[in-house]
């Protein structure tokens, strides 16, 4: 049981290179998160989805685009890196309330992307 | 506005002993969840204690404790004991079950950070 794992782990784009990073996890959870954690900020959410096929803007989108085809997988696109865009990327999933009923719902963290754009 | 305020950017605490990280909060929907999340040097956020908006009773887990004051809307860190492996940054952060449009997707909203680190 892997958890959530992020590929790749370390990237340098630069200007204008497009990337997408990958996100994994292998506890049936129906909700996905991208996070980015920039110094001296907490995280914030770039996207989610709560389920195969759904997407939605969370808090700072723009230059992002996501997908989610399998219920495993949550994709972050960058189309033309901006060196506004270096940051660290974490994903996160968790289960629905829905399933749960509960309002705990732990999300669980991959370790993260370090992405600097030159 | 800031929906989850860490107004302590650092702290300080000697081994063994215990030490409080603050947090408030702001929201208006009745069910909510509050969560406190560690960030070694590492990187890796590991989730440490939740706290349900209904909850009666304060939540504790080990060395964790979480003083929640519902009325002045603070969920204050504490641990106890503090030890060497303590050292880290402490991230306080707010589950809203409503979200906007009225879909529930359990966004985390996070506040700053502390940077807590135990001296010898």
């Amino acid at each position: 049981n892997a958890g959530v794992t992020q590929t790749p782990k370390f990237r340098v784009l630069k200007t204008g290179q497009s990337m997408t990073l990958l996100c994994a996890q292998d506890m049936n959870h129906e909700y996905m998160y991208w996070y980015r954690q920039d110094p001296g900020m907490g995280l914030r959410l770039i996207h989610y989805s709560v389920g195969e096929g759904t997407t939605a803007k969370g808090e700072v989108p723009d230059g992002y685009n996501v997908s989610r085809l399998k219920k495993q997988n949550f994709l972050l696109g960058l189309e033309s890196a901006a060196p506004s865009q270096t940051s660290v990327y974490f994903c996160a999933s968790s289960s629905s309330p829905q399933d749960t009923g509960l309002l705990l719902n732990e999300q669980f963290f991959g370790p993260g992307t370090r992405l600097t754009v030159l | 506005a800031q929906k989850i305020t860490q107004t302590q950017p650092g702290m300080f605490v000697q081994e063994k002993e215990a030490v409080t990280l603050d947090c408030t909060y702001d929201t208006s929907d009745p069910s909510y969840g509050l969560f406190w999340y560690k960030q070694p040097s590492s990187g890796e956020m590991i989730f440490l204690i939740y706290q349900g908006s209904y909850d009666q009773q304060n939540a504790t887990e080990g060395r964790y404790s979480l003083n929640f004051q519902k009325a002045r809307k603070s969920a204050n860190l504490v641990i106890s004991a503090s030890q060497l492996g303590d050292s880290a940054m402490y991230f306080c952060a707010m589950r809203e079950i409503t979200g906007a449009g009225g879909t529930s997707y359990g966004k985390l909203t996070f506040g700053q950070g502390t940077i807590l680190t135990v001296h010898p």
